[in-house]
């Protein structure tokens, strides 16, 4: 089946510093990768979704400038928190649509906890 | 708007059934997913409907009837590790999944 990894599994970092987190599809190639943030008891949150070759498509209310994303090729998009502060704490998630196959298709990464102190 | 409406919470037996339903508004619709969410981990599929009727899939079946934005998640013969929460996800008209706050259920021995 399809595999969706994420790196790192967990992060904490100090307040200031800026973090990255790998998405990667392991087996198959992504076009479209879209990124997730999750509070606890809250439901999933859309951030960005972004295409290989392209700037990411935000979401309103979501900082690009904070929230850098890079989809360089088919298999890897990277979340870049920049100066993180603690109210980024979260659990972010990515999930990566194949580039063959039906537009209704994700398959979602493991998450990544992130926690700023 | 869109909107997703599931009950926030609820508690069955083990060994028992359990549906958990869910009704929805959405700009488009293509399909309706359902996902299981343990703490701490990302969603997990369980199904998917585009059509009107039920999907049964093992211990799991789910029900859409789109004329009435519905769906329902039928999970049979309940085991303790089917505590989590179950998320109904519609995908509207830009395949985008739309996300409500899920329904967590509790399993008692």
């Amino acid at each position: 089946g399809a595999v969706v990894s994420q790196h790192p599994s967990w992060v904490i970092c100090k307040s200031g510093t800026s973090v990255k987190i790998e998405c990667r599809s392991l087996d198959f190639q992504a076009t479209t990768m879209f990124w997730y943030r999750q509070f606890p008891k809250q439901s999933l949150m859309l951030m960005a979704t972004s295409n290989e070759g392209s700037k990411a498509t935000y979401e309103q209310g979501v900082e690009k400038d904070k929230f850098l994303i890079n989809h360089a090729s088919l298999t890897l998009s990277t979340l870049t928190v920049t100066s993180a502060h603690p109210e980024d704490s979260s659990f972010y998630i990515c999930s990566a649509r194949p580039a063959s196959g039906e537009q209704e298709t994700q398959y979602f990464g493991p998450g990544t906890r992130l926690l700023v102190l | 708007g869109q909107n997703i409406d599931q009950p926030t919470e609820m508690t069955a037996t083990e060994g028992a059934i359990v549906q958990i339903n869910c009704t929805y508004q959405t700009s488009g619709f293509n399909g309706l997913f359902w996902y299981q969410q343990h703490a701490g981990e990302a969603p997990t599929f369980l199904s998917y409907n585009v059509l009107d009727g039920l999907e049964e899939k093992g211990r799991f079946s789910s029900f859409l009837s789109r004329s009435k934005g519905y769906s329902y998640l039928l999970l049979k013969e309940l085991q303790m590790k089917d505590s989590a929460s179950y998320l109904c996800a519609p995908m509207d008209s830009n395949y985008q999944l739309i996300w409500g706050a899920g329904t967590k259920l509790i399993i008692k021995p």
